[in-house]
């Protein structure tokens, strides 16, 4: 079956940096990666995905990078604030059965 | 997106008894699933609530420890049986609709067997 890597486990930087975390997956006919922000106490939220067919795909201050031939894919948040800390979980998929295998998670801390 | 609800919110159980978990959506979803998520770990699925027909479980669960119902589109029962302290987590609901791959999360059941 599929699997899902997810590094770093804990990343800190200062408000105004950028944040990346990294995923790599096993499974080559995986074709749909999202991305996850949880906050203490509430579920997971869908913050961005992207398909196999392009590369990268950005919605403001994040944006979500793909490399079907090495098998991984990058979040990037830009001009991080207080309120990006949060766990961070991607994800993968294949198929229409909408099967999701996580990673492990990130703990992003933003710092003033 | 959904809005998706669960009950309860957080329980507190006694080992050996058992306790039934709802997801509620406001609107007819195809494709409901349940997760569980251990203390600061990540989300493992637990089967797919299929409508009408008996749920499809991941390797490593039961139906005898973790039965599902799913009576409409709207709604979906987990229950937790037979209880244990290795079964304190949070379990969480999520829903997707068939040819979209987007899949939402309820905000979770805390769980914690004593």
């Amino acid at each position: 079956g599929e699997n899902v890597e997810q590094h770093p486990s804990t990343l800190s930087v200062q408000e105004g940096d950028s944040a990346v975390i990294k995923c790599t997956y096993s499974d080559s006919a995986s074709n749909y990666f999202p991305w996850y922000k949880q906050e203490l106490g509430k579920g997971p939220q869908l913050i961005i995905d992207i398909r196999s067919n392009v590369g990268e795909k950005k919605d403001q201050r994040i944006a979500v990078t793909l490399n079907k031939t090495a098998k991984h894919f990058s979040l990037h948040i830009t001009e991080t604030q207080p309120e990006d800390s949060a766990v961070y979980f991607c994800a993968a998929s294949s198929g229409t059965a909408s099967k999701l295998t996580f990673g492990t998670g990130t703990r992003l801390q933003v710092t003033l | 997106s959904a809005v998706i609800s669960q009950k309860p919110s957080r329980d507190i159980c006694q080992r050996g008894t058992s306790l039934t978990i709802q997801c509620q959506v406001d609107s007819q979803v195809t494709m409901m699933f349940w997760y569980r998520q251990q203390p600061g770990q990540s989300l493992t699925l637990i089967a797919t609530a299929n409508q009408g027909s008996e749920a499809t479980y991941e390797s490593g669960f039961v139906i005898d420890k973790f039965p599902i119902s799913r009576p409409n589109l709207t709604f979906s029962t987990l229950t937790v049986s037979n209880m244990s302290p290795e079964d304190s987590s949070i379990y969480l609901c999520s829903v997707g609709s068939s040819g979209v791959r987007e899949q939402y999360f309820g905000p979770g059941t805390r769980l914690t067997v004593t």
